[in-house]
């Protein structure tokens, strides 16, 4: 059982150039989240899913992008990379609401 | 809105000491509370949780009460070992159905042997 995958695992990015971060979940779950984490920040919310074909803002939405076509996939885009968008980022999935989270290993990515 | 703030680390004990890390929160409404682990080089992990007042949350030694009174959610174990070492985050899950966590700022803690 998978649980939750991202990829890439490490991501070097030029000012200006786009990508999209992968995350898919093989638990059926429906609830799916963004975050980033950030030295002395904890992780803040980027964009959250409660469904296939919806989405919501979370805290920090701006430059980031995000589709649920399925409820197995939640890519999240970056239109335009930014170095304060340098960052480790987390994709996570719950079943429901107030359960566990299952948390991706994350994606360590670096804007120059 | 809903916040979280938690001790400021890093948190440095030898081991076998008695560990304490404290979270208070802000939030409306009946939230569920939880710690996550985060161990280097890995995502986060659910250590424990609580969803309403006075339940205490309990894994591994950890132990952590939801005080609505005081509106915290302290972390505790009695006697921490050298792999306990990690990033603890507490966090809450506010009442709307939506699946978000509102995390903390993290508590790093170093057990020496």
């Amino acid at each position: 059982n998978a649980g939750v995958t991202q990829t890439p695992k490490f991501q070097v990015l030029k000012t200006g150039q786009s990508m999209t971060l992968q995350c898919a979940q093989d638990m059926n779950h429906e609830y799916m989240s963004w975050y980033r984490q950030d030295p002395g920040m904890g992780l803040r919310l980027i964009h959250y899913s409660v469904g296939a074909g919806i989405t919501d803002q979370g805290e920090v939405p701006n430059g980031y992008n995000v589709s649920r076509s399925t409820t197995e996939d939640f890519p999240l885009r970056l239109l335009s990379a930014a170095p304060s968008q340098t960052s480790v980022y987390f994709c996570a999935s719950s079943l429901q609401w107030r359960t566990e989270a299952f948390f991706g290993q994350g994606t360590r990515l670096t804007v120059v | 809105g809903n916040s979280v703030t938690q001790m400021e680390g890093p948190v440095t004990l030898s081991e076998e000491a008695f560990l304490t890390i404290n979270c208070t929160y802000t939030a409306t409404g009946y939230p569920s509370l939880f710690w996550y682990v985060q161990y280097p080089g890995e995502g986060l992990q659910l250590l424990l949780k609580a969803t309403k007042a006075d339940d205490k949350g309990s894994n591994k030694g950890f132990e952590a009460t939801y005080r609505k009174e005081t509106t915290s959610f302290h972390l505790e174990k009695g006697s921490v070992q050298v792999s306990d070492s990690a990033v603890y985050f507490c966090a809450l899950s506010p009442s709307s159905n939506t699946g978000k966590l509102i995390f903390g700022q993290g508590t790093t803690l170093q057990v020496k042997p």
